[in-house]
C-alpha cells in the first residue's frame, strides 16, 4: 500500500517569513496529492490540491508542487500570517481512492 | 450546502457501554470515511463506503467496531462495549468519486466537524 512521510512534524516562522512543508510517497500509481488545514479543535479543511499531470499549481499564498520522478510534493505558504498557525496534512491516493494521509505539521507563526 | 453533519459532537461514556455516532454525508457524495484521530497515531482510515457497499474496514481496530451504511445519507459506526483507549476525536468524511479511467477519479475529502469521544 501506500507510504506517506511528512517533515517538518513542526514548524515554527515569524510572521511575514515564508513556510514550507514536505512529502514523500511510495506509490508510483499515487496521482491526487490534497493538502488540508486543521485548526485547533476543528475538522480538516482541503486548502489546495494537485493532480499528477501538473507540475505546480498557486492559490494567492498557498502553492504546491510535484516532483513524480522523486515522489515528493511540498506546500509552500508565503507571507506567513498568525492564522495560518493550525496543523497542515498532505494526502496521496491512486485509483484505489484510499487516500493515505501524513501525519501532520504543526505550523506556528509567531507574530 | 450543509457540509457532512455528525451527531453527537460530544459523547462521555463509562467504559462497557455502547457507543454509536452518526454521520449524514453531503447530498450526492457516493463515497464516506470513518477516521480515528488522536495525537499518538495521527488520522487513521478505519472504514470505507463506496455506494453504500463497505469496500475496505481492514483499519477497523478490531470487532468491538462496526459500521453501517443502510443508505446514502446515512452512516453509523458503533463500538460495544467501549474501552478507554477508544478515546478520539472520531470523523466522517464524504466525497463523490468518478468512476472509470482518468486522472479525474479522486475528489476532495470534505469532513465532518468530528465527535470527541471519551471513555471513562
Amino acid at each position: 500500500g501506500e507510504n506517506v512521510e511528512q517533515h517538518p512534524s513542526t514548524l515554527s516562522v515569524q510572521e511575514g517569513d515564508s513556510a514550507v512543508i514536505k512529502c514523500t510517497y511510495s506509490d508510483s500509481a499515487s496521482n491526487y496529492f490534497p493538502w488540508y488545514k486543521q485548526e485547533l479543535g476543528k475538522r480538516p479543511q482541503l486548502i489546495i490540491d494537485i493532480r499528477s499531470n501538473v507540475g505546480e499549481k498557486k492559490d494567492q499564498r498557498i502553492a504546491v508542487t510535484l516532483n513524480k520522478t522523486a515522489k515528493h510534493f511540498s506546500l509552500h505558504i508565503t507571507e506567513t500570517q498568525p492564522e495560518d498557525s493550525a496543523v497542515y496534512f498532505c494526502a496521496a491516493g491512486g485509483g484505489s481512492y484510499i487516500p493515505t494521509f501524513g501525519r501532520g505539521t504543526s505550523l506556528i507563526v509567531h507574530p | 450546502d450543509a457540509g457532512v453533519i455528525q451527531s453527537p459532537r460530544h459523547e462521555v461514556t463509562e467504559m462497557g457501554q455502547e457507543v454509536t455516532l452518526r454521520c449524514k454525508p453531503i447530498s450526492g457524495h457516493n463515497s464516506l470515511f470513518w477516521y480515528r484521530q488522536t495525537m499518538m497515531r495521527g488520522l487513521e482510515l478505519l472504514i470505507y463506503f463506496n455506494n453504500n457497499v463497505p469496500i475496505d474496514d481492514s483499519g477497523m481496530p478490531e470487532d468491538r467496531f462496526s459500521a453501517k451504511m443502510p443508505n446514502a445519507s446515512f452512516s453509523t459506526l458503533k463500538i460495544q462495549p467501549s474501552e478507554p483507549r477508544d478515546s478520539a476525536v472520531y470523523f466522517c468524511a464524504s466525497s463523490f468519486r468518478v468512476f472509470g479511467q482518468g486522472l479525474i477519479s479522486n475528489q476532495p475529502q470534505h469532513f465532518g466537524d468530528g465527535t470527541r469521544l471519551s471513555i471513562l
